[in-house]
């Protein structure tokens, strides 16, 4: 079976690009999560899905990042202007329970030069 | 203070050992518990989850302390292959899981 898949795995952008990450989760899944990941700060969440639907988007950090999920097997998570700071890797997770195990794909690892 | 602790470590241990990690939080409010296993440059991976009265796969054994709000994994008989991060996860709210920033555990052959 085919795990979450996020693209691209890695990207090396310049201060002020435009960054788009995307996501395909589990099949059947109903949640999908977005998290990043930092040396210092360790796993954030920063936006979660039901069923299409934004839930909590309170990890998000500032208006520079928005996330949609148009279908049950798409997400995209942008940065626009990128900034240094934003240098992490982004993690897209999905599970069919609330609360439920999550399932990650294999990160993207974003630079911003 | 981060609302998930968790000593970074790194623990380094010889083949065959026994080591124990522990994680505290901090809301008291908190339903459930996880450990998971992130592999160098990979994702994490859902180990076990952590039961009031404690549980046991394995190996390894959690157990929880809902008094002292602290965690704990210990595991048994440590292989090269344990080697890894091991993250602390707390439930917070509804689907709102809370990592810790890790313990790195180091087996040496």
């Amino acid at each position: 079976d085919a795990g979450v898949i996020q693209s691209p795995r890695h990207e090396v952008t310049e201060m002020g690009q435009e960054v788009t990450l995307r996501c395909k989760p589990i099949s059947g899944h109903d949640y999908l999560f977005w998290y990043r990941q930092t040396m210092m700060r360790g796993l954030e969440l920063l936006i979660y899905f039901n069923n299409n639907v934004p839930i909590d988007d309170s990890g998000m950090p500032e208006d520079r990042f928005s996330a949609k999920m148009p279908n049950a097997s798409f997400s995209t998570l942008k940065i626009q202007p990128s900034e240094p700071r934003d240098s992490a890797v982004y993690f897209c997770a999905s599970s069919f329970l609330q609360n439920g195990e999550l399932f990650f794909g294999e990160g993207s690892r974003l630079t911003v030069l | 203070r981060k609302e998930v602790e968790q000593d970074p470590g790194p623990f380094n241990v010889p083949e065959g050992a026994t080591v124990a990690f522990n994680c505290t939080y901090s809301n008291s409010a908190s339903q459930s518990f996880f450990w998971y296993r992130q592999d160098c440059r990979k994702e994490p991976k859902l180990l076990m989850s952590v039961y009031s009265s404690g549980n046991e796969d394995g190996r390894f054994t959690a157990q929880l302390n809902r008094a002292s709000q602290y965690i704990s994994l210990l595991i048994r008989d440590s292989k090269l292959s344990d080697s890894a991060t091991y993250l602390c996860v707390v439930n917070r709210a509804v689907n709102k899981l809370i990592f810790g920033t890790g313990t790195l555990l180091a087996v040496q052959p």
